[in-house]
């Protein structure tokens, strides 16, 4: 049903490298967000924003950035990844009020692990 | 602020019985949303049901169904002839009818036993 990507799916690295999860949608959805999860554990929200160039940060104070340019595309940057920084990053967009669609769409996550 | 409660962090229930998950929530809002999420073990979460509060008919999707009890803040799901597939992590949310964020309980861990 979703129409919402995440890459990779999995990604181990070491620490003190930069990366980017990327997350896409198909769906052109205005809001979009990103969830950080530990395994069997509660969604935290770390970004979401409400459209292009608008982007604000969540409950959970994060080290990462994310950028809105395109409607489409929502991608987070850690500039510079830490062991603390292993988790389930989770992308979600939702369509806006007034479209009867009311509700999350998720992707498939991003399983980040920082040796 | 808007809370989710779960209350029950872990559940197990056999193959084919019934079983019943909780949820509260705390809102001084008249309008909104809740829904049940599903995230099995491969991760992706998806959407199990939604229930829209003006409308007081409880929402039913197959085997799926909740009890909606606005005045109590309670938002329970039911599933019905549970099956190994049921098996996975369970959040409740909610969502104010014009606003954009999404809260979300702990989760519930479900087990199916065989």
């Amino acid at each position: 049903e979703a129409d919402i990507y995440q890459t990779p799916r999995y990604l181990v690295i070491g620490t003190g490298k930069k990366i980017t999860l990327e997350c896409s949608q198909t769906m052109g959805h205005d809001k979009m967000y990103w969830y950080q999860q530990d395994p069997g554990m509660e969604l935290h929200l770390i970004h979401y924003s409400y459209g292009v160039n608008s982007t604000e940060k969540g409950d959970l104070s994060s080290e990462s950035t994310v950028s809105r340019i395109r409607t489409e595309h929502f991608p987070l940057t850690l500039e510079s990844a830490r062991p603390s920084h292993t988790s389930q990053y989770l992308c979600a967009s939702s369509a806006p009020p007034g479209t009867g669609a009311r509700k999350l769409f998720f992707g498939s996550g991003t399983q980040l692990s920082v040796l | 602020a808007q809370t989710v409660t779960q209350s029950q962090p872990e559940m197990s229930v056999q193959e084919a019985e019934t079983v019943t998950l909780s949820c509260t929530y705390d809102t001084s809002e008249n309008n909104y949303y809740l829904f049940w999420y599903k995230q099995p073990p491969s991760r992706q979460m998806i959407l199990v049901i939604r229930q829209e509060a003006y409308k007081q008919q409880n929402a039913t999707e197959n085997r799926f169904s909740v009890n909606f009890q606005k005045a109590a803040k309670s938002f329970s799901l039911k599933i019905s002839d549970s099956q190994l597939g049921d098996t996975a992590m369970y959040f409740c949310a909610f969502m104010k009818h014009e606003d954009n964020q999404f809260y979300f309980g702990t989760g519930t861990s479900l087990t199916v036993i065989p």
